[in-house]
């Protein structure tokens, strides 16, 4: 079967470093995307990873290992206005996205 | 500005009636769909179109019914048949080809209500 877990909720301090973990079974492998969704409103993108390694854009990185079917994303510095959801996606056999129940990320103070 | 508007922002419905969400975009996008968002679970597919009068069922069909008569619009009926209908509805596009390779931009997303 195809499914993708991620953990339901995560809190993390105001300047830290963050890795939210994303785990995938799909049939074939397409590649690997992240979104991220502020309460109530729509999904945006942050990364498409398709082949291993570390990929970095500002602070935000996103890590894909295929061998192990695992991703993350890393935040540093963190902020407040990155309390949000995090999403991992992943393309399924008819190419669509099979979604992630997404990471909940409370930033405190 | 290019983009996907979805309209209304909040709905609300009474039971048996059917219901129609509004999904716009000028980005020239090809594929359209439409997504349904529950507390506590995924993204799940409910509709999508590649090319103009042609959709496929997603994963969760039974309910609604969808339309793709222009290539900017892509509007979603939830009918009396949907037993659980009270969800957040998210619209998305992307460019062609490759399928889900490519990046999916969503609308602000319907709230839709049932009383």
């Amino acid at each position: 079967g195809q499914n993708i877990d991620q953990p339901t909720e995560m809190t993390a301090t105001e300047g830290a470093i963050v890795q939210i973990n994303c785990t995938y079974q799909t049939s074939g492998f397409n590649g690997l995307f992240w979104y991220q969704q502020h309460a109530g409103e729509a999904p945006t993108f942050l990364s498409y990873n398709v082949l291993d390694g570390l990929e970095e854009k500002g602070r935000f990185s996103s890590f894909l290992s295929r061998s192990k079917g695992y991703s993350y994303l890393l935040l540093k510095e963190l902020q407040m206005k990155d309390s949000a959801s995090y999403l991992c996606a992943a393309p399924d056999s008819n190419y669509q996205l099979i979604w992630g129940a997404g990471t909940k990320l409370i930033i405190k103070p | 500005d290019g983009g996907i508007t979805q309209s209304p922002k909040y709905l609300f419905r009474k039971e048996g009636q059917n219901v129609t969400l509004s999904c716009e975009q000028n980005l020239n996008h090809d594929a359209m769909y439409w997504y349904r968002q529950d507390p506590g679970q995924g993204l799940r597919l409910i509709y999508y179109s590649q090319i103009v009068n042609d959709f496929q069922k997603g994963d969760i069909a039974e309910g609604y019914s969808v339309s793709r008569e222009k290539k900017e619009s892509f509007p979603l009926t939830v009918t009396s048949a949907q037993k659980n209908p009270t969800a957040f509805y998210l619209c998305a596009s992307s460019k062609l080809g490759q399928g889900a390779y490519n990046e999916q931009f969503f609308g602000p997303g319907t709230r839709l209500t049932v009383l």
